[in-house]
């Protein structure tokens, strides 16, 4: 079965400086692989994905993430974190070739400080 | 883009009623539509499946019965909160995929249900 850690529940940056969120997965083979931002009370918005090809993804806001396989990671990154980037950001994975059964992490919550 | 919506976006119910949330895919045809239920500070879990016509697949642990689910056109899935108690109370999230791109999820804004 196929599974998402997020280990980080709660980050706290300055605006302007750099994000890394972290996750790792679980999977028998190459999952496809999802970042998910949340603002509150709302629904998903995707941020990246990645299915294969470039391991570095490139997403919308400036996001971007890197697929190192070798580490089970999907880590999530921005160079400079703007005050509107705080919302709760998930990790997905789905088994490659379908959408079935995506898994979703518990999740990261950013607080952005000035 | 795909957009989804979720209608009503919140809801207040008395503990025995039963209350229905829409979830409509606004700008294309969605084969399948995932129903989800998020508590608070947690990650979303996925209550179901529905394919349009046909019987929606749920997840272990989520009652059939207590959740209806019907997708009734290729846009449109309801679910339906039966008898509902306070212990129902949580967000529930949609989602849609169309045929043509079934790899990727779009999400509806979400309906918070409160149940007293």
């Amino acid at each position: 079965a196929q599974s998402v850690t997020q280990p980080d529940i709660h980050i706290t940056v300055s605006e302007g400086a750099s994000l890394e969120l972290r996750c790792n997965y679980s999977y028998g083979a190459t999952p496809y692989l999802f970042w998910y931002v949340q603002s509150p009370g709302q629904g998903l918005q995707l941020l990246l994905k990645y299915f294969s090809g470039d391991t570095l993804v490139q997403g919308i806001k400036g996001f971007e993430a890197e697929f190192k396989r070798s580490q089970s990671s999907f880590n999530l990154r921005k160079p400079s974190v703007h005050w509107s980037d705080a919302a709760e950001y998930f990790c997905a994975v789905a088994p490659s070739g379908g959408y079935q059964k995506v898994t979703f992490g518990t999740g990261t919550k950013l607080q952005v400080i000035p | 883009g795909a957009v989804v919506s979720q209608h009503p976006s919140r809801v207040i119910c008395k503990s025995g009623t039963s209350v229905k949330i829409e979830c409509r895919s606004l700008d294309f045809q969605a084969t399948t539509m995932f129903w989800y239920r998020q508590f608070p500070k947690q990650s979303l879990m996925l209550m179901a499946t529905s394919n349009e016509g046909s019987k929606a697949t749920y997840e272990q642990g989520v009652e059939k019965d207590k959740f209806l689910i019907n997708h009734a056109s290729l846009t449109l899935s309801t679910l339906t909160v039966t008898s509902a108690h306070p212990e129902d109370s949580s967000f529930y999230i949609c989602s849609a995929i169309s045929g043509q791109d079934s790899y990727e999820q779009y999400f509806g804004p979400g309906t918070r249900l409160t149940v007293t």
